[in-house]
């Protein structure tokens, strides 16, 4: 049984630019969230999504955003990205509900 | 609003001694709390949770954590450090009750844990 994935495993982008990494969840759940972790940091909530929709948000502006389809696989989009976006990005899937998440390796984004 | 704070960013212990490393919640009513680990360019793996059951919980890898409501904290112990328990620990905490389910995981800051031989 695969865990989740996540790809690409790294990527390099300049100020300004726009990124997608992608997110395929545990099989058998429904619901993924992103986080995002800067280094030296633990992980910041961004978003979650459950039946396609975005649920809850963390205090991350709206260069963020997302998509769920409907094989339960996400999207996480970083539109006109700062040096600051430079992250760790982990996405996380689960079932509606239940307490544990389970991660993924994450995509490491940086940003010239 | 949900908040733990991890108490020491590194620890360093040698192997064969008592890891001890802490956390403690702030929440107005017990929220549910989870010890995670990750090694270095890797994600996030579940040590172990507390969710309401028994206070002490067992997790994996000899690690085991202890839910104290009145010093509202939940420390991760192992009596015997070995030298792959070297990582980073994050303790993580979500309200008990969520309205719909959705679930918004809060990390502290994270502890890195080095094992000297």
């Amino acid at each position: 049984d695969a865990g989740v994935t996540q790809s690409p495993t790294h990527l390099i982008k300049t100020r300004g630019q726009q990124v997608t990494l992608r997110c395929s969840p545990k099989s058998g759940h429904d619901t993924v969230s992103w986080y995002q972790q800067a280094l030296g940091q633990g992980p910041q909530f961004i978003f979650q999504y459950y039946e396609e929709e975005e649920r809850q948000r963390g205090n991350f502006p709206d260069r963020f955003s997302g998509h769920q389809f409907p094989n339960y696989s996400s999207e996480l989009n970083v539109n006109a990205l700062l040096l600051g976006d430079s992250a760790l990005y982990l996405c996380a899937s689960s079932l509606l509900g239940r307490d544990e998440q389970f991660f993924g390796p994450g995509t490491r984004l940086t940003v010239l | 609003a949900q908040s733990v704070t991890q108490l020491g960013s590194h620890v360093s212990v040698s192997e064969g001694a008592l890891v001890l490393l802490r956390c403690n919640y702030s929440s107005s009513v017990p929220p549910y709390l989870f010890w995670y680990v990750q090694y270095p360019n890797q994600g996030l793996q579940l040590l172990l949770k507390y969710t309401s059951a028994a206070t002490l919980v067992k997790g994996i890898n000899g690690f085991e954590a202890e839910f104290k409501k009145s010093e509202t904290s939940f420390h991760l112990t192992k009596p015997s450090a070995h030298m792959s328990d070297a990582a980073e620990y994050f303790c993580a905490v979500i309200p008990a009750q969520r309205s719909g389910g959705y679930q918004k995981v809060t990390f502290g800051t994270g502890t890195k844990l080095q094992v000297i031989p």
